[in-house]
């Protein structure tokens, strides 16, 4: 089945325990993305990756880090957490967009994180 | 001024009534537009998409762009118990462009 996984599905940590949530995809994407959705705000992008090791900015980038060093994986790094991560995270890839067309891009299941 | 807006709800209504949802943006360089369904503790799902302006019809969604006024709508018809969900509206620019999202529509579709 045709998916994209986050582990964990929930995680209550404490300010500046650092903490990493992974993603994978099993569709060959090369278009990976990480969201945070806060009520409000919808959905916002922290970091994207157009392919293995090319990473660039998101919408709100700051307190986060990824690496992309696999097609498959594109880990989310908290280095030292704080309060106003507490968030819901999801992971998304979609296949390189070329001609005409428009590829979907999809999610995975979410992540709830909460930073005391 | 957001970037995207979108009213969030909740909408109330009941089985088989029609539904209208909308967003309204400020970009005129948007040329892609989405509408996503995310059920409660689930990923987002793509309903939808158009480019550019005009109509889209697939069962029982239509989907409807008006660039002139940055407008754009989500129909559904003979609405059902299951399209109980948060409708997201999403946009971008073009080809590899980063979306943007509305923070979403929150319809319950009563029995």
């Amino acid at each position: 089945e045709a998916q994209v996984t986050q582990n964990p599905r929930y995680l209550i940590t404490v300010t500046g325990k650092k903490l990493t949530v992974t993603c994978s995809q099993n569709m060959n994407h090369e278009y990976m993305s990480w969201y945070r959705q806060d009520p409000g705000l919808g959905l916002r992008q922290i970091y994207y990756s157009m392919n293995v090791e090319v990473t660039d900015k998101g919408d709100v980038p700051e307190g986060y880090k990824v690496s992309r060093k696999e097609k498959r994986n594109f880990p989310l790094i908290l280095e030292s957490p704080s309060p106003n991560q507490t968030s819901l995270y999801f992971c998304a890839s979609r296949a390189r967009v070329s001609g005409s067309g428009y590829n979907e891009q999809f999610f995975g299941p979410g992540t709830r994180l909460t930073v005391l | 001024q957001k970037e995207v807006e979108q009213d969030p709800g909740p909408l109330s209504v009941p089985e088989g009534a029609i539904v209208s949802l909308n967003c309204t943006y400020s970009n005129s360089a948007f040329q892609y537009f989405m509408w996503y369904r995310q059920y409660s503790r689930k990923g987002p799902e793509l309903l939808m998409y158009t480019y550019s302006s005009g109509n889209k019809e697939d069962g029982r969604f239509t989907a409807q762009v008006d660039k002139s006024s940055k407008y754009i709508s989500l129909f559904i018809r003979d609405s059902q118990p299951s399209d109980s969900a948060t409708y997201l509206c999403a946009m971008s620019r073009g080809y590899g462009q980063n979306f943007v999202f509305g923070p979403g529509t929150r319809l319950s579709v009563l029995p």
